[in-house]
């Protein structure tokens, strides 16, 4: 069965500062990706997703992941953090064939000034 | 595109009550629609996948009987709490399919704060 991990429940950076998300995975066949925001009290907006193809791919908001195999990961990146972007970030996987998104446990971004 | 509504975004009911939510995807049609819960702090719990036209699928621990679930268009999902209780108090939110390619991408709503007192 596929699963994922995200490694911090809390990350805090300054504005401007590099923002790194982890993400892991676990599939036995291929998986397609996700990265979701929530902001409070709101729903999930998708960010991002990995199906085929490229490995690196980017989203909305400045943010960009990685797929790698080997590493069964796939971090969200963004080179400059703004306030705005403080928020819950969630990975999921989902199984080709199957519909069900697996979340990890979320990620909450906090940004400084 | 791909734009999913729910109302109501927020429910005060009282106990023994029964309350309905509605997920309508907007712009698109969507053969599968999917409801998740989530408690404070905590991630997305699937409830169950709805499929149009045919009963949901609930996830192993959800109550069939206490949460109903109807998608009777291709557009429209709804989730019945049934005599609700303050422990059925959440966040419900809902997703829905889009109908191409084969990357099977969920839409979310905003989400349906229930308070039951």
């Amino acid at each position: 069965a596929q699963s994922v991990t995200q490694l911090g429940s809390h990350v805090s950076v300054s504005e401007g500062a590099l923002v790194l998300l982890r993400c892991n995975y676990s599939s036995s066949v291929p998986p397609y990706l996700f990265w979701y925001v929530q902001y409070p009290n709101q729903g999930l907006q998708l960010l991002l997703k990995y199906t085929t193809g490229a490995t690196l791919v980017k989203g909305i908001n400045g943010f960009e992941a990685e797929f790698k195999k080997s590493e069964t990961s796939f971090h969200l990146t963004k080179p400059s953090a703004h306030m705005s972007d403080a928020a819950e970030y969630f990975c999921a996987v989902i199984v080709t064939g199957f519909q069900k998104l697996v979340f990890g446990t979320g990620t909450r971004l906090l940004v400084s000034p | 595109g791909a734009v999913v509504s729910q109302h109501p975004s927020r429910v005060i009911c009282k106990s023994g009550t029964s309350v309905k939510i509605e997920c309508r995807s907007l712009d698109f049609q969507a053969t599968t629609m999917f409801w998740y819960r989530q408690f404070p702090k905590k991630s997305l719990m699937l409830m169950a996948t709805s499929n149009e036209g045919s009963k949901a699928t609930y996830e192993q621990g959800v109550e069939k009987d206490k949460f109903l679930i109807n998608h009777a268009s291709l557009t429209l999902s709804t989730l019945t709490v049934t005599s609700a209780h303050p422990e059925d108090s959440s966040f419900y939110i809902c997703s829905a399919s889009l109908q191409r390619g084969t990357t099977d991408t969920q839409y979310f709503g905003p989400g349906t704060r229930l308070t039951v007192l």
